[in-house]
């Protein structure tokens, strides 16, 4: 079993929509928990970073952390084209940066 | 600041042959890092340094070495180029808030 399954899309929606882009882990040791985007032959970049449990909102951004179903979601409210790349989950079990689990990465574009 | 700086954006080599892909960053970050990332798999980490004179493997270091003289700078060096080491090879690096910054990337293709 990976450590991080995130299903890869891809996600087409209408501009607009509200996406919900999910991942699930399988061990109960991380705690801090992040969204990266990545554009097309760019770089990640961190978009959402939270620790522990809860709801962390940024802008049309919300980052959900269910520690005890192990699941973790990214809302994007009123998508935008510009929003279309690919969104990567991570996760680790401490803040000294030592090592990181990514997803898959979901694939998402939003049509205007 | 220009971050993390990769070079080369781009190479081709000959299998057999052997390169070094160069990363540095400005922000003074202790931990830094090398990724490759392959069609549908995600992020697969190669080799990391915790601070200069200190890197340890990571998920996939074999065919690959590092070395970490400086804070700035963690080159990577691919010895005998394989065609399964063509791929987008990441650099990143992070100060203790674990939040990891990363560069453009370098796309190389062994034939």
């Amino acid at each position: 079993q990976k450590e991080v399954e995130q299903d890869p899309g891809p996600l087409s929606v209408p501009e607009g929509a509200i996406v919900s882009l999910n991942c699930t882990y399988s061990n109960s040791a991380f705690q801090y928990f992040m969204w990266y985007r990545q554009y097309s032959r760019k770089g990640p970049e961190l978009l959402m970073y939270t620790y522990s449990s809860g709801n962390k909102e940024d802008g049309r951004f919300t980052a959900q952390v269910d520690k005890s179903s192990k699941y973790i979601s990214l809302f994007i409210r009123d998508s935008q084209p510009s929003d279309s790349a690919t969104y990567l989950c991570a996760m680790s079990y401490t803040n000294t940066g030592n090592q990181f689990y990514f997803g898959t990465g979901t694939s998402l574009t939003v049509i205007p | 600041n220009a971050g993390v700086t990769q070079t080369p954006k781009f190479r081709i080599l000959k299998i057999g042959q052997s390169m070094t892909l160069q990363c540095t960053q400005d922000m003074n970050h202790n931990y830094m890092y090398w990724y490759r990332q392959d069609p549908g798999m995600g992020l697969k980490l190669i080799y990391y340094s915790v601070g200069a004179g200190i890197t340890d493997k990571g998920e996939v270091p074999n065919g690959y070495n590092v070395s970490r003289s400086t804070t700035e700078d963690f080159p990577l060096r691919l010895e005998l180029a394989a065609p399964s080491q063509t791929s987008v090879y990441f650099c990143a690096s992070t100060p203790r808030t674990g939040e990891l910054f990363f560069g453009e990337g370098s796309r190389l293709t062994v034939l």
